[in-house]
């Protein structure tokens, strides 16, 4: 069975890089059509989609947040990572990283992880 | 960027009666739309692709339909576990996937 845990640090000072990972197991990362990709949701808000990418080919950003966003996968760790730098107060959300079937919808979601940016 | 508008904002139903759940596109994406259920502390569960298949051990009474750009998500018959904030998503045209700004379903 399919599951995905993200980890990392819950608070980020103001105008620091927040870095995430997701850890995978129940499928290989390198594996079949499947992107993966990393979604947020700020506190009281919906869901904002991030970037996606898919092994061995060039990774997906949000247009608004390209310009400090980093997505990676480790295939020797079976993992995704996400790269935010420059973060703000409106960076504060809940983490998600989902597995996007087929590059369509995400068929299957961590539990996510809360990262406050606060000094 | 297509633009998903969800109607209405919270919906109040009480068990066992119909809700209705409404998610418009700005521009046709087709029948490519996804709806997932959100509880507190719950990854999001996707109900709902290709704008009326139900995922993977999700009950009948959950049902999608449209296309183009307007499309409804309908659960049949509402237990007491459907009680959640639910989400459409386009994958027509990405970057970058859009959601909409969810619907609730509270117990009237």
């Amino acid at each position: 069975q399919l599951q995905l845990q993200e980890s990392g640090p819950g608070l980020v000072k103001p105008s620091e890089a927040l870095s995430l990972t997701c850890a995978v197991s129940g499928d290989s990362i390198s594996s079949g059509n499947n992107y993966w990709g990393w979604i947020r949701q700020p506190p009281g808000q919906g869901l904002e989609w991030i970037a996606s990418m898919y092994y061995g080919g060039s990774p997906y950003y949000n247009p608004s947040l390209k310009s400090r966003v980093t997505i990676s996968v480790d295939t020797s760790e079976n993992q995704l990572s996400l790269k935010l730098s420059s973060v703000t107060a409106a960076d504060t959300a809940v983490y998600y990283c989902a597995r996007q079937a087929s590059m369509n919808w995400f068929d299957t979601w961590g539990q996510g992880i809360l990262v406050s940016v606060s000094s | 960027e297509i633009v998903m508008t969800q109607s209405p904002a919270t919906l109040s139903v009480s068990p066992g009666e119909r809700a209705t759940l409404s998610c418009r596109a700005s521009q046709s994406v087709g029948s490519n739309l996804a709806w997932y259920q959100r509880k507190p502390g719950q990854a999001p569960r996707l109900l709902i692709f290709g704008a009326s298949s139900r995922a993977t051990g999700i009950p009948a009474r959950f049902s999608g339909s449209g296309s183009g750009t307007e499309f409804t998500l309908t659960i049949s018959s509402l237990q007491s576990e459907d009680f959640a904030v639910y989400y459409c998503q386009q994958y027509n045209y990405w970057p970058p996937v859009t959601f909409g700004g969810g619907t609730k379903v509270e117990i009237k």
